[in-house]
């Protein structure tokens, strides 16, 4: 079936390092993908996303590029702040009548200082 | 724009009691509203779908006649959980689409999310 897989947490970072966080998807058609993030103890905001074959996303110093001939939305930022810190969620929606959103399991970030 | 609100933000109840949990669409006409469920360090789980003055749709798995949802207008959906139980304690997300479902690439706007605990 539809899938999102993400790369295993927690993620610990110094500030200013490099991140990448991988995401690869299975679906049939063409879907959309996205980047929610979650600060703790609050819902999901939407980061970034993007809709068609090599569209990038970008938002905050983050993007992502739709890479279909690789199934993947990898997540990156050149350096990270100590804000940065949350959950990170891949997803893909647009397969359905629906519109269900499939979340991939979420990939947790601390950045120290 | 596109905010989504819930209410309330955290509900403790005692078990056997019935909750209900209130998402609007501050800004848009949400034609089409989402509940999700999400246990601590894990990922969201779609509850069920629903479309402003039809039922809802649930996912395999999920009791509609546990979780009643109900989406009156344009801007209002709410879930009631009923009778509860402590195995019912989680964080209660809604999300609500200004397109109709089946569009296929619209954007989703989350609420802050509802905890509940069932004592």
């Amino acid at each position: 079936g539809n899938s999102v897989t993400q790369m295993e947490g927690p993620v610990t970072l110094s500030e200013e390092a490099f991140l990448t966080i991988n995401c690869t998807y299975t679906a049939t058609g063409y879907p959309s993908l996205f980047w929610y993030v979650q600060y703790p103890g609050e819902g999901l905001q939407l980061l970034l996303k993007a809709t068609k074959a090599d569209d990038k996303g970008s938002n905050k110093g983050f993007e992502a590029t739709y890479r279909k001939e690789t199934t993947s939305f990898h997540l990156e930022k050149g350096s990270v702040q100590v804000s940065d810190s949350a959950v990170y969620f891949c997803a893909l929606s647009g397969l359905t009548s629906y519109d269900k959103v499939i979340f991939g399991p979420g990939t947790s970030l601390s950045v120290i200082p | 724009g596109a905010v989504v609100s819930q209410h309330p933000s955290w509900v403790i109840c005692k078990s056997g009691t019935s909750v209900k949990i209130e998402c609007r669409s501050l800004d848009f006409q949400a034609t089409t509203m989402f509940w999700y469920r999400q246990f601590p360090k894990q990922s969201l789980m779609l509850m069920a779908t629903s479309n402003e003055g039809s039922k809802a749709t649930y996912e395999q798995g999920v009791e509609k006649d546990k979780f009643l949802i109900n989406h009156a207008s344009l801007t209002l959906s709410t879930l009631t959980v009923t009778s509860a139980h402590p195995e019912d304690s989680s964080f209660y997300i809604c999300s609500a689409s200004p397109g109709l479902a089946g569009r296929g690439q619209e954007t989703q706007y989350f609420g802050p999310g509802t905890r509940l605990l069932v004592l």
